[in-house]
């Protein structure tokens, strides 16, 4: 079945250094790529998603390309924040059955 | 996007017994789905909660454990049945309004069995 591999953490890093988390995935058809980030004490939201291959979704300094040849979608931002440091999920939604696959999940903390 | 309303937010219960969690939406929405947290975790699927069906139960989950249903389009209920301290997740419900866009997740309800 279709499936997500996702850099796990935990990742620590200082204010305004690059992130990279990597996720790479295994699916059937043409799947449809998201991240969603999860603050602390908080609920689920999307941060970017990207529906066929070479989209490239962003949002809020992060960015993410969907590269088919390489089952990717890692997941980019040039400078964190403090408030960036959160729970990162890669996850995908299949083309047949429409469920969403999450990957292990990604714990960020960046420190000032 | 989908305004998605789950209650209770947190409840403490006792080993054995149940507990009913509500989810409304304030749209009609075509796919209804509900995930597990576990502490640390990641989401794992629980179910497909059907419109006016039996719910589609992904490999470890099964009904008389966690009973699903969707009466309409715009609300479900997830029961926890015989709850035991395994049971201590974040349950979430999701929905979606199509087949490929992202899915909406509510706030959670957390749940510690004792």
């Amino acid at each position: 079945g279709d499936s997500v591999t996702q850099m796990e953490g935990p990742v620590t890093l200082s204010e305004e250094a690059f992130l990279t988390i990597n996720c790479t995935y295994t699916a059937t058809g043409y799947p449809s790529l998201f991240w969603y980030v999860q603050y602390p004490g908080e609920g689920l939201q999307l941060l970017l998603k990207a529906t066929k291959a070479d989209d490239k979704g962003s949002n809020k300094g992060f960015e993410a390309t969907y590269r088919k040849e390489t089952t990717s979608f890692h997941l980019e931002k040039g400078s964190v924040q403090v408030s960036d440091s959160a729970v990162y999920f890669c996850a995908l939604r299949g083309s047949n059955d429409y469920k969403l696959s999450f990957g292990a999940g990604t714990t960020v903390t960046v420190r000032a | 996007s989908a305004v998605i309303s789950q209650k209770p937010s947190r409840d403490i219960c006792q080993r054995g017994t149940s507990l009913t969690i509500q989810c409304q939406v304030d749209s009609q929405v075509t796919m209804m789905f509900w995930y597990r947290q576990q502490p640390g975790q990641s989401l794992t699927l629980i179910a497909t909660a059907n419109q006016g069906s039996e719910a589609t139960y992904e490999s470890g989950f099964v009904i008389d454990k966690f009973p699903i249903s969707r009466p309409n389009l715009t609300f479900s209920t997830l029961t926890v049945s015989n709850m035991s301290p395994e049971d201590s997740s974040i349950y979430l419900c999701s929905v979606g309004t199509n087949t490929r866009g992202e899915l909406f997740f509510g706030e959670g309800s957390r749940l510690t069995v004792l």
